[in-house]
């Protein structure tokens, strides 16, 4: 059975701080690794999707790594900003497509 | 182009009767997953259609179910509503069943008192 970690599960930084968020999953059996963003109460923002076969990706101040031997997926977001407050989701897709989620990463920047 | 948009955005219905949230997906997209996210459980996989048919179901009762529509527009229906199905309701579109990103709508927040 496929479960999903995320750790830290919040995390508050000062303004400008590079950080590291660290996700890992048991079966590395995926097809694709998804990072998401949510605002409070709001729906998810997709951020960087990576294909299994792919060992990173890229978007402006993000970069998320996947390693599959390791099940490990690191989001790294350069030079943060108060506007990056946010929970941060990873999502692994599984066998059949199944799409687990791990419980997240509250992230707050402080300005 | 337009994201994906579910309606409605809110509801508020009681233990027992049964409910019916929509989902549209972005245009040219063919699959529509659905989601449950709960504070205690997070976000749980409830089912997806492509073309019409149920590909991957999650680990909810029956009472949860769901259709898709030839314009690949979704429904969702939970029948003899549970407090405990209080929830926001996530949909998420995307090109076809397999491999592809996935984008999500604002959802719909049910509450069930």
């Amino acid at each position: 059975k496929q479960e999903v970690t995320q750790i830290p599960a919040a995390l508050s930084v000062p303004e400008g701080e590079n950080l590291v968020l660290n996700c890992s999953f048991t079966d590395s059996a995926i097809y694709n690794l998804q990072w998401f963003r949510q605002d409070p109460g709001k729906g998810l923002t997709s951020l960087l999707l990576i294909q299994s076969s792919q060992r990173e990706q890229t978007s402006g101040r993000l970069n998320a790594s996947l390693d599959k031997s390791s099940g490990r997926s690191t989001l790294y977001i350069a030079a943060s900003q108060p506007g990056d407050s946010a929970t941060y989701l990873c999502a692994v897709n599984h066998g059949g497509f199944k799409t687990i989620f791990g419980a997240g990463t509250r992230l707050f920047v402080k300005a | 182009k337009a994201g994906v948009t579910q309606t409605p955005r809110y509801l508020i219905k009681t233990r027992g009767q049964q409910v019916t949230l929509s989902c549209s997906p972005i245009s040219g997209h063919r699959s529509v997953s659905w989601y449950q996210q709960t504070p205690g459980q997070g976000l749980q996989f409830l089912f997806e259609y492509f073309s019409e048919t149920q590909r991957n179901k999650g680990n909810f009762p029956g009472r949860f179910s769901g259709r898709q529509f030839s314009n690949s527009r979704s429904e969702m229906n939970v029948s003899t509503l549970e407090l405990g199905d209080s929830a926001l309701y996530l949909c998420a579109s995307s090109l076809a069943w397999g491999s592809y990103e996935q984008y999500f709508g604002p959802g719909t927040r049910l509450t069930v008192t």
